[in-house]
């Protein structure tokens, strides 16, 4: 069945360092991929996705983009901030498994200042 | 901006109790997901639903029902609390196809 595999955390940051959190899939056909972002107390947002090969998504100066061959979408910032401390979760969805959302375990991410 | 309201942020119910979950969204999704969100074991799908009176069962439904008698509706039923069930409860709604839009969570603790 699908699979999202992700870095597990925390990862603890300084403010303006390079992010990066890792996520690779396994799965039938061709999946859509999302990130969600989980701050403290509250449910999941979702950040950004893309829906085919080589798709770029962003939002909020965070990036993803899916690679097909190496079946990852990584999560990348340039400069973080203290406001993006929060968990991060890696999900995709396939028509296979009925569009069913399946998560990776997250990724808790502190930005210190 | 698609809105998914859970009732409750926080719960407090005893063991064997009875309990409802209550999840609305205003968007007209045709599906709707609980989830339960645990330290290290990430989000589980419990129920979802693709419409009304449509229910499929997710990976650890044991313990729980659900009901959906009204398309922006879906009610998460604890039969029996036990104290295993003390979690974070996570509705969401989406279109086929598309992400899901979380609700905020309700975190219930079962004494």
């Amino acid at each position: 069945g699908d699979s999202v595999t992700q870095m597990e955390g925390p990862v603890t940051l300084s403010e303006e360092a390079f992010l990066t959190i890792n996520c690779t899939y396994t799965a039938t056909g061709y999946p859509s991929l999302f990130w969600y972002v989980q701050y403290p107390g509250e449910g999941l947002q979702l950040l950004l996705k893309a829906t085919k090969a080589d798709d770029k998504g962003s939002n909020k100066g965070f990036e993803a983009t899916y690679r097909k061959e190496t079946t990852s979408f990584h999560l990348e910032k340039g400069s973080v901030q203290v406001s993006d401390s929060a968990v991060y979760f890696c999900a995709l969805s396939s028509k296979a498994a009925g569009n069913k959302l399946t998560f990776g375990g997250g990724t808790r991410v502190l930005v210190k200042p | 901006d698609v809105k998914v309201t859970q009732s409750s942020r926080y719960l407090v119910k005893r063991t064997g109790e009875k309990v409802f979950l209550e999840c609305v969204q205003d968007m007209d999704h045709e599906n709707m997901f609980w989830y339960r969100q645990d330290p290290g074991l990430g989000l589980r799908l419990i129920y979802f639903s693709y419409d009304v009176k449509m229910k499929e069962k997710g990976d650890i439904p044991e313990g729980y029902s659900v009901s959906r008698e009204k398309k922006e509706r879906f009610s998460l039923i604890l039969e029996s609390a036990s104290t295993n069930q003390t979690s974070m409860y996570l509705c969401a709604s989406s279109l086929v196809g598309n992400g899901y839009t979380f609700g905020s969570g309700t975190r219930l603790t079962v004494v």
